[in-house]
C-alpha cells in the first residue's frame, strides 16, 4: 500500500521559471512532511520540511505548501536553476514513526 | 559530505556469495535505517535500529541480515541473493524524532 504518491515521474522547466512538484498522500494521520533532493550517484539530501500545523514553509527559493483537506503537498522552486535538476522525493511520517517515501519526480531545468 | 558513509559504493556478486554492506555515521544519531531503492519505485524501508535495538523489520527476506554493533555502525549481511535484489541500498541515520534523516550515498548492488 503506497501511502505517498508522486504521480509525475518527470518535469521539465525553463531556467528562471517556477517548478512545481506535487505529492499526494492517503494517511490522514501523517503530521510531518519532507522533501529530499537526489543527484545521480549520491544519496538523498534533505531540502525542506513542514509540520501539519502549518500550511506553508519557505526557505529561499524553495517553498512547501500543505493542503491537509486535499492530502496534498507541493514544492515550489522559483526561480528554477539548472543546478536544481535532480530527482525530488516527498516523504511523510506519523507521530514520530518512520517515514514513507514517494517514487520521486525527475526535474530537468533547461538553460 | 552528509556524515553518513557507506561502503562499498558498488558491489557485484553471484547468487551464492556472502557479502556485507557497511554504514557508519558520525552525527551522534541514535536511529539508523536500511532502505532499498529499485528503479522508479519509492524507497522501501527494510530495517530500523533505535539505540542499537531493531525496532522494525518490514517483512524482509531472511537472506538479508542486519547487524548494529553500536549506535554508529550498521551492517547488512547478504547471503544467496536473487537477481531481483539488484538495487541501490541506502543507509540513513536520524537524531531526534521529527528531524530529517541523513542518507549515505548508497551501495549499488548487482546480482549476477
Amino acid at each position: 500500500d503506497q501511502q505517498v504518491k508522486q504521480n509525475s515521474p518527470s518535469l521539465s522547466v525553463q531556467e528562471g521559471r517556477i517548478s512545481i512538484l506535487n505529492c499526494d498522500y492517503t494517511n490522514s494521520m501523517f503530521d510531518y512532511f519532507l522533501w529530499y533532493k537526489k543527484y545521480p550517484a549520491e544519496g538523498p539530501t534533505f531540502l525542506i520540511s513542514i509540520s501539519s500545523i502549518k500550511d506553508k514553509n519557505e526557505d529561499g527559493r524553495f517553498t512547501v505548501f500543505l493542503n491537509k483537506s486535499a492530502k496534498h503537498l507541493s514544492l515550489h522552486i522559483v526561480p528554477s536553476q539548472p543546478g536544481d535538476s535532480a530527482v525530488y522525493f516527498c516523504a511523510a511520517s506519523e507521530d514520530n514513526n518512520d517515514m514513507r517515501f514517494g517514487a520521486g519526480t525527475r526535474l530537468t531545468v533547461k538553460p | 559530505e552528509t556524515g553518513v558513509t557507506q561502503t562499498p559504493r558498488h558491489l557485484v556478486m553471484g547468487m551464492t556469495n556472502k557479502k556485507s554492506l557497511k554504514c557508519e555515521q558520525h552525527l551522534g544519531h541514535n536511529a539508523m535505517y536500511w532502505y532499498k531503492q529499485s528503479a522508479k519505485k519509492p524507497l522501501e524501508l527494510m530495517f530500523v535500529y533505535n539505540f542499537k535495538e531493531q525496532t522494525e523489520n518490514n517483512s524482509v527476506p531472511s537472506r538479508f541480515s542486519p547487524e548494529c554493533p553500536n549506535s554508529s555502525h550498521l551492517f547488512l549481511h547478504l547471503h544467496t541473493l536473487q537477481p531481483e535484489d539488484s538495487a541501490l541500498y541506502l543507509c540513513a541515520s536520524r537524531g531526534q524524532p521529527n528531524q530529517p534523516q541523513h542518507f549515505g550515498d548508497g551501495t549499488r548492488l548487482s546480482i549476477l
